[in-house]
Parts: structure tokens; sequence; C-alpha cells
């Protein structure tokens, strides 16, 4: 059974620093690996969709890498804002589990202004 | 917005009421799910639909029943719940048949159950 671990499971910065969030995962056959945002009471939104043959995407000031091999991914924010806080979701598609995406319980960012 | 549209956003109900959550999406995906998010744990996925047939039933108890009556729409239907049922659920879609494409996400359905 997949399971995805996210650490830490919150984290505090002031503004501007760069944001490195964690994500592993036990077993490396992967479909894809996507990272989301939820704002509190909110759902999910995604950010980043990493195919199992990239080593990682970009958009904006967000880059997520993927190392299959290791069962890592990381998701940099670069010069964060007060607008970033909220808690950042990863979610693992493993080729033995169909239809069924493995989330890790989160990171919650708190960005001090 | 996302283009999936769920409501209520906020329903209250007791352990022998009946209700329905809603969902739609405008996204022209042909995959529809149901997840559902408790307090500090991982989401769980709940039941997958694919072209409108359920392909997913991921061992959940019968008093959660999931319709699909088009692949814009997908319900689930609530009754005789429990006060754990309290919980976050969401519903997304995907444009591909087999789950593994990016997934979109409504804002969710909070459900209390006293």
């Amino acid at each position: 059974k997949q399971e995805v671990t996210q650490i830490p499971a919150a984290l505090s910065v002031p503004e501007g620093e760069n944001l490195v969030l964690n994500c592993s995962f036990t077993d490396s056959a992967i479909y894809n690996l996507q990272w989301f945002r939820q704002d509190p009471g909110k759902g999910l939104t995604s950010l980043l969709l990493i195919q199992s043959s990239q080593r990682e995407q970009t958009s904006g000031r967000l880059n997520a890498s993927l190392d299959k091999s290791s069962g890592r991914s990381t998701l940099y924010i670069a010069a964060s804002q007060p607008g970033d806080s909220a808690t950042y979701l990863c979610a693992v598609l493993g080729v033995s589990n169909d239809y069924k995406l493995s989330f890790g319980a989160g990171t919650t960012v708190t960005v001090r202004a | 917005e996302t283009g999936v549209t769920q409501t209520p956003r906020h329903l209250v109900m007791g352990m022998t009421n009946k209700k329905s959550l809603k969902c739609e999406q405008h996204l022209g995906h042909n995959a529809m799910y149901w997840y559902k998010q408790s307090a500090k744990k991982p989401l769980e996925l709940m039941f997958v639909y694919s072209l409108e047939e359920r392909v997913e039933n991921n061992s959940v108890p019968s008093r959660f029943s999931p319709e699909c009556p088009n692949s814009s729409h997908l319900f689930l239907h609530l009754h005789t719940l429990q006060p754990e049922d309290s919980a976050l659920y969401l519903c997304a879609s995907s444009q591909d048949q087999a789950g593994t494409g990016e997934l979109f996400f409504g804002e969710g359905s909070r459900l209390t159950v006293l």
C-alpha cells in the first residue's frame, strides 16, 4: 500500500523567504505526482502535476521536482508572500492503485508579513 | 473557480435524516470522484465514476449512496449517518477515464451530523 508522508506538518516563515516543502512516498512505481493547495474550509486547487517521466515542473514562483527512485518530491515556492499561507498537499497515483490518488496529510504554511 | 461546483456548501443533519450532496462539472471531463476529508487525516477516496459507470467503491458504508445520471453531474445520497461521518466532502473531476490526469476539485460540502 502506498504511503505518502509530508514533513514538516507546519511551517512558519517571514515574507520573502523561499519555501521548501517535502513529500515522500513508499512505492516508486507511480503514474504521476500532483501538488495541491487548500485554503481553510475550501477545496483543493491543483498547482503542479508531474508525470513519472518528468524530473520537474515549473509555474511562476513554483517549482516541483520528482525523484522517483528515492520516492521524493519537493515543492519550492520562491519569495514567499502572505497570500501563500495555506495547506499544501501532495498526492501520488500509483501504478498498482488505478484511480486512487494517495494523499499526504499536508504541510500548513504561514507566511508572516 | 475550478469548473466544479458543489452544493450545498454546508449541511447539518440528524442521524435519521436523508439528504443529498450535488456536484456539477463544466469542464467536459469523463471521470468524477467523491473524496472525504476528516480533520487531521489524509483525503480518502470514496467513489469513482468513469463515463457514468461506477468503477470504484472504496469500501464505503452503504449509508452513502452515489448517483451519476450523466457525465456532468454526481450526487452523494446520505441516510442514517453517524456523527463520525461529519467531514468535508469533496467532489473532483478529471479529463480521462483512467484517473491518470490532473484532478480538479470543487469547494466541498461541509457536513455535520448531530
